[in-house]
């Protein structure tokens, strides 16, 4: 079973609804999750981290960790046509970032004008 | 601005050639990282360094080698291409304690 699993999409909704983004992992283990995004023809960009279980908020973004569950999510609200584009989950291993991530296999994003 | 470059987006070559990839980063960061992208597949760790001179395999390190003779710059190297590299090719560097790892914008290897 692979580290990270991720439903590839593609994933299209209209412009303006909550977007709700989604990975499972298999070791409880792992404390630290990232989200990266990734546009057309570029290199992943680090979206938000989070570290344990909880929420972490940054504007229109919402990262969510449910240890009991072992369950990550990426919420997006108001979404916009510049969201578009591929989101990857990813974990580390606590003590730094050192060792490199391992990432799910991304979802394809497309926001509908 | 912080940045990683790589020496090519696109490269061809033919099966059995060595093929060097190149990866320079101007942020004076420890870590840097080659994955490699395939569709399907997704980010798939070969190789990171720590430090000059070190090296340590990733997730799939079978037919590939890296160098980092100098702390801004790391190469990746297939010592004999196959058609099974062709792919994505992503460097990625970061501070020692940090997950957040800035990636060039990758080189688009076709080995035919």
């Amino acid at each position: 079973q692979k580290e990270v699993e991720q439903d590839p999409g593609p994933l299209s909704v209209p412009e303006g609804a909550i977007v709700s983004l989604n990975c499972t992992y298999s070791n409880s283990a792992f404390q630290y999750f990232m989200w990266y995004r990734q546009y057309s023809r570029k290199g992943p960009e680090l979206l938000m981290y989070t570290y344990s279980s909880g929420n972490k908020e940054d504007g229109r973004f919402t990262a969510q960790v449910d240890k009991s569950s072992k369950y990550i999510s990426l919420f997006i609200r108001d979404s916009q046509p510049s969201d578009s584009a591929t989101y990857l989950c990813a974990r580390g291993y606590s003590g730094g970032g050192a060792d490199g991530l391992t990432f799910g296999k991304g979802t394809h994003l497309i926001i509908q004008p | 601005d912080v940045k990683v470059t790589q020496s090519s987006r696109y490269l061809v070559k033919r099966t059995g050639e060595k093929v060097f990839l190149e990866c320079v980063q101007d942020m004076d960061h420890e870590n840097m990282f080659w994955y490699r992208q395939d569709p399907g597949l997704g980010l798939r760790l070969i190789y990171f360094s720590y430090d000059v001179k070190m090296k340590e395999k990733g997730d799939i390190p079978e037919g590939y080698s890296v160098s980092r003779e100098k702390k801004e710059r790391f190469s990746l190297i297939l010592e004999s291409a196959s058609t099974n590299q062709t792919s994505m090719y992503l460097c990625a560097s970061s501070l020692p304690t940090s997950y957040e790892q800035y990636f060039g914008p990758g080189t688009r290897l076709t080995v035919t």
